[in-house]
């Protein structure tokens, strides 16, 4: 069973940076496994923000980059706003199956 | 714009079988390039990736180890629309359950999982 890991919550002042880590269980994530991030907030379904290891949708706020880090998949926020606050989720790819990691939940105060 | 849209009871019984449907705008459940995927999300589970179905000159499905047992995910050209199938539920299986396409494209090698549905909550109780 195939585990993907995340920070359960961090804290961020706003205008900080902040970088969310994504690990697998099986070795070093690289880009084959596709990493893709999501950000959630309460009682809507997860919002896309960056595919295949850094790339950004058209509705992506610049703040966000993603980028792979020691071995793992990393979401940054920089310039962090008070509305980013939410769930963030990453989500690789093991050849035919998808994982998802268990959430962090980033506090803007 | 991809619009996913769904469908389906918000309550099923013990033993019985949670049925979803999740109708496509915008692409085509036949995309050669597109999966639909179904998603569900739970406090106990978090998101949890159940299978998916796609059309890559024939009909594949991809499902999850921990439902593969019980699942069934079907496309339905003429309604350009996707089904989930979950047999034998039981508690466990309250969620909130979410469809949403995975797109791959090829000459850049970029893999996104973009669009979701709205979220169906099914509740599992007698």
């Amino acid at each position: 069973q195939t585990v993907v890991t995340q920070e359960p919550s961090l804290t961020v002042s706003p205008g900080g940076t902040v970088t969310l880590t994504c690990a697998s269980s099986t070795g070093a994530v690289t880009s084959v496994f596709y990493p893709n991030w999501f950000q959630q907030k309460p009682g809507q379904a997860p919002r896309a923000l960056i595919y295949s290891t850094s790339n950004k949708h058209s509705w992506t706020p610049a703040r966000f980059s993603g980028s792979l880090l020691g071995g793992k998949a990393a979401l940054t926020l920089s310039g962090v706003q008070p509305e980013d606050e939410a769930e963030y989720y990453c989500l690789l790819y093991f050849g035919g199956a998808w994982v998802f990691g268990g959430g962090t939940k980033l506090t803007v105060l | 714009q991809v619009q996913l849209l769904q469908s389906g009871s918000g309550l099923v019984k013990p033993s019985q079988t949670l049925s979803l449907t999740c109708a496509i705008s915008g692409d085509s459940v036949s995309s050669n390039s597109a999966a639909w995927n179904w998603i569900r999300q739970s406090p106990s589970r978090g998101l949890e990736w159940l299978g998916r179905t796609y059309y890559r000159s024939q009909w594949y499905n991809d499902y999850a180890v921990s439902v593969k047992s019980r699942i069934t995910i079907n496309p339905d050209t003429s309604k350009n629309q996707f089904s989930l199938q979950l047999n034998s539920v039981t508690p466990e299986d309250t969620a909130v359950y979410y469809c949403a396409r995975d797109f791959y494209t090829k000459n850049s090698g970029w893999y996104t999982v973009d669009y979701w549905g709205q979220g169906t909550l099914v509740t599992v109780s007698s």
